[in-house]
C-alpha cells in the first residue's frame, strides 16, 4: 500500500551515539516533515522540507539535522544523542495544495 | 500566534455514550481545520477536515463543524464504540501554502464496554 514508511521502528541509543532515521514516501508528495511526540506536549515540528534539496527548521530543531537528497526520502540525523531526545518520532508528507498529512507509524527512540 | 487548544484528557466513556471533544483555535488568517486520530502504536490518521467557515467534516460517525464566530471545531459522535478508543488531535493549517501546521496536545479517549 502507498504511504509513508519509517525505519527503524524501535531503537535504543547510548548518550553520545549517532543515528539516522529514514522516512520514505511513494506518493510523490512535495512536502515532508519530522515531528516528535512527547507525553502532554502533542506533536512538535523538528524540521521540514518543501521539496527535493530543501530543508527548513521547525519549532525544535536543535540537536537534529536533516537531508532531502531525493524527493521520496527525508532523513533525520542525531549526531550526538542525549536523553532529552528520547521520544517517538513521526514522519509525515503532504502533496502540493493538499490539506492533510499522511503520517508514518513512528520510531520509538530511547537514549540511555 | 496561531495555535490550537483542545480539552484535557483522559476521557472515559461507556459504550454508546455521546462524545464531545472541544477544540478552539487562534489564527491570524483563514485556517483549514482537522481532526486526526492515533490508535495505540500507530501514526496519526486523518479523521475529518473542514476548509471554510460553517463546513461540516464527517467520517466514521464523527462530525465537527467549523465555527468562525466561536473559533471552534468540536468533535462529536453520537454513540461511541470500544474501537473508538484512541488519542484525538485537533489541528489547523494556515499560510499561503498551508505549510504552517499546528497540533493540539491530544485527548485520550477510552471507551469501556
Amino acid at each position: 500500500n502507498a504511504g509513508v514508511t519509517q525505519t527503524p521502528k524501535f531503537r535504543v541509543l547510548k548518550t553520545g551515539q549517532s543515528m539516522t532515521l529514514l522516512c520514505a514516501q511513494d506518493m510523490n508528495h512535495e512536502y515532508m516533515y519530522w515531528y516528535r511526540q512527547d507525553p502532554g506536549m502533542g506533536l512538535r515540528l523538528i524540521h521540514y522540507s518543501v521539496g527535493e534539496g530543501t530543508t527548513a527548521k521547525g519549532e525544535v530543531p536543535d540537536g537534529y539535522n536533516v537531508s532531502r537528497l531525493k524527493k521520496q526520502n527525508f532523513l533525520l540525523g542525531l549526531e550526538s544523542a542525549a536523553p532529552s531526545q528520547t521520544s517517538v518520532y513521526f514522519c509525515a508528507s503532504r502533496k502540493t495544495g493538499g490539506d492533510g498529512y499522511t503520517f508514518g507509524s513512528g520510531t520509538r527512540l530511547t537514549v540511555v | 500566534g496561531d495555535s490550537v487548544t483542545q480539552m484535557e484528557g483522559p476521557v472515559t466513556l461507556s459504550e454508546e455514550a455521546f462524545l464531545t471533544i472541544n477544540c478552539t483555535y487562534t489564527a491570524t488568517g483563514y485556517p483549514s481545520l482537522f481532526w486526526y486520530v492515533q490508535y495505540p502504536g500507530e501514526g496519526l490518521q486523518l479523521l475529518l477536515k473542514a476548509t471554510k467557515a460553517d463546513d461540516k467534516g464527517s467520517n466514521k460517525g464523527f462530525e465537527a463543524t467549523y465555527r468562525k464566530e466561536t473559533t471552534s471545531f468540536h468533535l462529536e459522535k453520537g454513540s461511541v464504540q470500544v474501537s473508538d478508543s484512541a488519542v484525538y488531535f485537533c489541528a489547523l493549517s494556515i499560510g499561503p501554502t498551508g505549510n504552517q501546521f499546528y497540533f493540539g496536545t491530544g485527548t485520550s479517549l477510552t471507551v469501556i464496554p
